[in-house]
């Protein structure tokens, strides 16, 4: 089956633009899916299809996707940002399988 | 807006079977694909399996031998059932309801899932 590869950590400074990034065959025929984890609670989407923020999701989110690899960007983190982001897409190799990326802890600092 | 409520047995023997169900509430069960999601302690996500409102299933390969997941649409709820689990087993389980297309040409298809569960702890200790 498909994998995706995260970075496990990043880290940026309290304003500063942060990139985080997942890798897999899969991204090449679809887009990834994004998801911010805070401790204790369930995964929130944040980023869908192209570049699609859920209401609610502030507008210093963003996606972008070229070959393999699909982009998380976060334009001025804030210290509420500091959570564990999952990227996410479905195999896409026939079995369609859903897969998560193993996570990325971002650090605000 | 919609809303999944989980609920199902907490802490489990080895070898036992864990059965776990979600409701869907204020919204459309067709049209969907509605997966279970497991997070063990200090871990990522492992997608378990999914199931659409017509009982068409998709399992993890990895688990695909002791996995179940039935729908019941005359009351907007889907269930998970796994069975001779192990501390292995050990994890917050979420349910979530998954949404994929594809653009306009089918030159680029997209899935997420919008609406998640609060999860449900499950341990697994004899």
């Amino acid at each position: 089956s498909s994998e995706l590869t995260q970075d496990p950590a990043v880290s940026v400074a309290l304003g500063q633009t942060v990139r985080i990034t997942c890798q897999g065959d899969s991204l090449r025929s679809y887009y990834a899916s994004w998801y911010q984890q805070k401790p204790g609670q369930a995964p929130v989407l944040v980023i869908y299809g192209k570049n699609n923020r859920p209401s609610g999701i502030p507008d210093r989110f963003s996606g972008s996707s070229s070959g393999n690899t699909a982009s998380l960007t976060i334009t001025g983190a804030q210290a509420e940002d500091e959570a564990d982001y999952y990227c996410n897409s479905r195999d896409s190799s026939g079995n369609l399988d859903v897969v998560f990326g193993g996570g990325t802890k971002l650090t605000v600092l | 807006q919609v809303q999944l409520q989980q609920w199902g047995a907490g802490l489990l023997k080895p070898s036992e079977t864990l059965s776990l169900t979600c409701a869907v509430y204020g919204g459309s069960f067709s049209g969907y694909y509605w997966s279970w999601i497991r997070q063990p302690p200090g871990k990522g996500l492992e997608w378990i399996g999914e199931i659409n409102h017509s009982g068409s299933t998709n399992y993890n390969p990895s688990l695909k031998s002791r996995v179940t997941i039935s729908v019941d649409t005359s009351k907007n709820q889907f269930s998970l059932k796994l069975s001779s689990v192990t501390a292995a087993d050990t994890a917050v389980y979420y349910c979530a309801r998954g949404l994929v297309g594809a653009t306009i040409w089918k030159t680029y298809y997209y899935y997420y899932m919008d609406v998640w569960g609060k999860g449900t702890t499950v341990t697994v200790s004899s």
